[in-house]
């Protein structure tokens, strides 16, 4: 089955902890993006990876940090400098980079705060 | 600034009837345009998309519309079923400039049995 695979489903943070959000994908999409869900609000835009070796600050790119190694991953580490962090963080990849392209979802996670 | 919204919090919905999921934007620029499903505590899941050359698209018992001039597309959801109960929003993306697509805050379909 091709997807983006998000891990682990639920996590928490103790206070001064750096945490990172799991995501894989095996559809060969060059582009991959990490966003962040608050109830009542729309999707915000983390951080975002047109190609390997390469990615750049989205909105909401303070406290958080990527790196895309490999073209299949794309992890996420929310640190102690993210005020925040509680929310439901969504991974997504499009085959190609740009906003005219089909944008695809993992399953999520839910990030909390101890 | 650029948005993307919808017009009602809540839409509640007889089975069997038909959906209307309405959302506008901002941004003139925005010319490719999804609606997703959100189930709770699940991933937004891809249900249909509409560039701006087109103004209407129909999948399985869905269809968009899109209205440049007025800066506006709706999702119909045709038959509505227990399992379309979920959240919808809609995103809006651009051919050009940013690699950002702005996202709708959603509206909650309710199918009352």
């Amino acid at each position: 089955d091709g997807g983006i695979t998000q891990s682990p489903k639920y996590l928490f943070r103790k206070e001064g902890q750096n945490v990172t959000l799991s995501c894989e994908q095996n559809l060969n999409h060059d582009a991959m993006y990490w966003y962040r869900q608050d109830p009542g609000q729309g999707l915000r835009l983390i951080y975002y990876s047109q190609i390997v070796n390469d990615f750049q600050k989205g909105d909401i790119a303070e406290g958080y940090s990527v790196s895309r190694e490999k073209k299949e991953s794309f992890p996420l580490t929310v640190t102690s400098a993210q005020k925040n962090p509680t929310a439901f963080y969504l991974c997504a990849s499009s085959i190609r980079p740009g906003g005219n392209e089909k944008l695809f979802f993992g399953s999520g996670t839910q990030l909390s705060v101890l | 600034g650029e948005s993307v919204g919808l017009h009602l919090p809540t839409l509640s919905v007889q089975e069997g009837d038909n959906s209307i999921i309405n959302c506008a934007y901002s941004n003139s620029a925005s010319d490719y345009f999804i609606w997703y499903k959100q189930e709770s505590g699940k991933g937004p899941q891809f249900i249909i998309d509409i560039r701006s050359n087109m103004d209407k698209r129909q999948g399985q018992r869905v269809t968009v519309l899109l209205n440049k001039t007025v800066k506006h597309l709706s999702l119909q959801i045709a038959a509505t079923q227990p399992g379309d109960s979920a959240v919808y929003f809609c995103a809006g993306g651009a051919a050009s400039g940013t690699y950002k697509y702005i996202f709708g805050t959603g509206t909650r379909l309710k199918v009352l049995a």
